[in-house]
């Protein structure tokens, strides 16, 4: 089967632009999720989707990141302005049931390295 | 507060030892534990799921001890090989979160 799908694999964008990052999960898969590595510091969560409705947003920094999952397909995330401390690696996951717990886990993409400049 | 604590130093062994990695929890009551493996450039790898209910668990050449009392969880790679070499994180849910939580992970190099 196919894995998790994540676009752009890189890109530069200028302090104050938008950037879209789309996360393909696996098919099936329920539950959809965005975690951040900024440098040097550990992987944090963003958010968690089940199907379209966001179940836990409790981890998105501020007002200027907006995720949406389409008809509980494919996810973006969009940061809009973006600003220097925005920059990091953005991970998407997906898992058949909560948490992974069912014992496959989280199933990630390879990420997205977003650098503003 | 609530932290996972990881070795941050890395882990140098020579091939064919076993590798002992540790993963200390506060705050946290975990149902469960995880263990994944992230080489460069790529996303974190699932590697095993161990259940508080569970002492230990094996896959292969990768061992996972869960330890509730203590808060710790170790994972063992045993004749550890060079192609072992990637940096391991732990992660947890449990105490009402519908989310894993990761560690900072241990970079481990096994060398020839």
């Amino acid at each position: 089967e196919a894995g998790v799908t994540q676009f752009p694999s890189h890109s530069v964008i200028e302090k104050g632009q938008t950037v879209t990052l789309r996360c393909d999960p696996i098919s099936g898969h329920d539950n959809l999720y965005w975690y951040r590595r900024v440098m040097g510091k550990e992987i944090k969560f963003l958010l968690h989707f089940v199907k379209e409705s966001k179940q836990d947003e409790s981890g998105m920094p501020n007002n200027r990141f907006l995720a949406e999952r389409t008809g509980g397909t494919y996810s973006t995330l969009k940061v809009q302005p973006a600003e220097l401390e925005d920059s990091g690696v953005y991970f998407c996951a997906s898992s058949q049931d909560l948490s992974g717990q069912g014992g496959y886990g989280y199933t990630f993409g390879s990420g997205t390295r977003l650098t503003v400049v | 507060s609530q932290k996972i604590e990881q070795n941050s130093e890395a882990l140098n062994i020579q091939e064919g030892k076993t590798a002992t990695l540790t993963c200390n929890y506060t705050n946290y009551s975990p149902a469960y534990l995880q263990w994944y493996r992230q080489d460069p450039g790529r996303g974190p790898v699932f590697l095993l799921l161990i259940r508080e209910n569970e002492k230990e668990k094996r896959k292969e050449r990768l061992k996972v001890t869960f330890d509730t009392t203590l808060k710790q969880s170790l994972f063992h790679i045993t004749a550890s090989q060079p192609a072992d070499s990637a940096t391991y994180l732990c992660a947890l849910v449990g105490g009402g979160y519908n989310k894993l939580i990761f560690g900072a992970g241990t970079r481990l190099a096994v060398h020839p």
